[in-house]
């Protein structure tokens, strides 16, 4: 099994700042999969094969990496953007998750 | 459009069986794959398992003994079934396909 690592677990984030979340995997995947989850909603899927963003997804955020180490990056931080942050690889079963990042606004 | 809803009943006694439907429309099963997640409350997201458009599946090994997803390809369902409920099962159960998630429908595992 595929253990995907995050971090920060929390982070706060004032209007403007630039932010990263990394997510480690145990081994290699070929893409990393992430998403945006507020209280109470479903998570939203937000960016796909590694990069790509979802529809919708303000083009503030980006995502890259490769191998066993991924990003997700918010270029300039806006208040819509506070809610929990989660990867996913689906290189091989079981479609492992992070165990999540809070972007909290500062 | 695309669309993906669970249903299911709320609360489980402990030992029994959950089972759970997602309906779909906007796509046919046989084109997409049908996952199913968990997320305990307050916790974070876990996979359960896959059906695939061919029909095969694919389980997470720590709730295969447990855990069947199957579906009805003419009604657009896709169904879970999982015995031996304990209170740590206590979740809002998801299903999703690519791009898509439902809205989840919560499970209580009391007596």
């Amino acid at each position: 099994e595929i253990v995907l690592t995050q971090s920060p677990t929390t982070i706060a984030a004032s209007p403007g700042e630039k932010v990263t979340i990394t997510c480690r995997a145990s081994s290699s995947v070929s893409y990393m999969y992430w998403y945006q989850q507020k209280p109470g909603a479903s998570p939203k899927p937000w960016i796909y094969d590694t990069s790509k963003l979802a529809s919708g997804v303000p083009n503030r955020f980006s995502g890259s990496g490769s191998g066993t180490s991924y990003s997700l990056t918010i270029n300039t931080m806006e208040t819509e953007d506070a809610a929990t942050y989660y990867c996913q690889q689906w290189s091989s079963t079981p479609h492992t998750f992070g165990a999540g990042t809070k972007l909290e606004l500062k | 459009q695309v669309q993906l809803k669970e249903s299911g009943p709320g609360l489980v006694q402990p030992s029994q069986t959950l089972s759970l439907t997602c309906t779909v429309a906007g796509f046919s099963l046989t084109s997409y794959n049908v996952h199913w997640v968990r997320q305990p409350p307050g916790k974070g997201l876990e996979w359960m398992g896959v059906i695939w458009n061919t029909g095969g599946t694919r389980y997470n090994s720590a709730l295969k003994s447990r855990l069947s997803i199957s579906k009805d390809t003419s009604k657009s369902q896709v169904f879970l079934k999982m015995n031996s409920l304990q209170t740590e099962d206590t979740a809002t159960y998801y299903c999703a396909r690519v791009g898509y998630w439902g809205q989840g429908v919560m499970v209580t595992v009391s007596s």
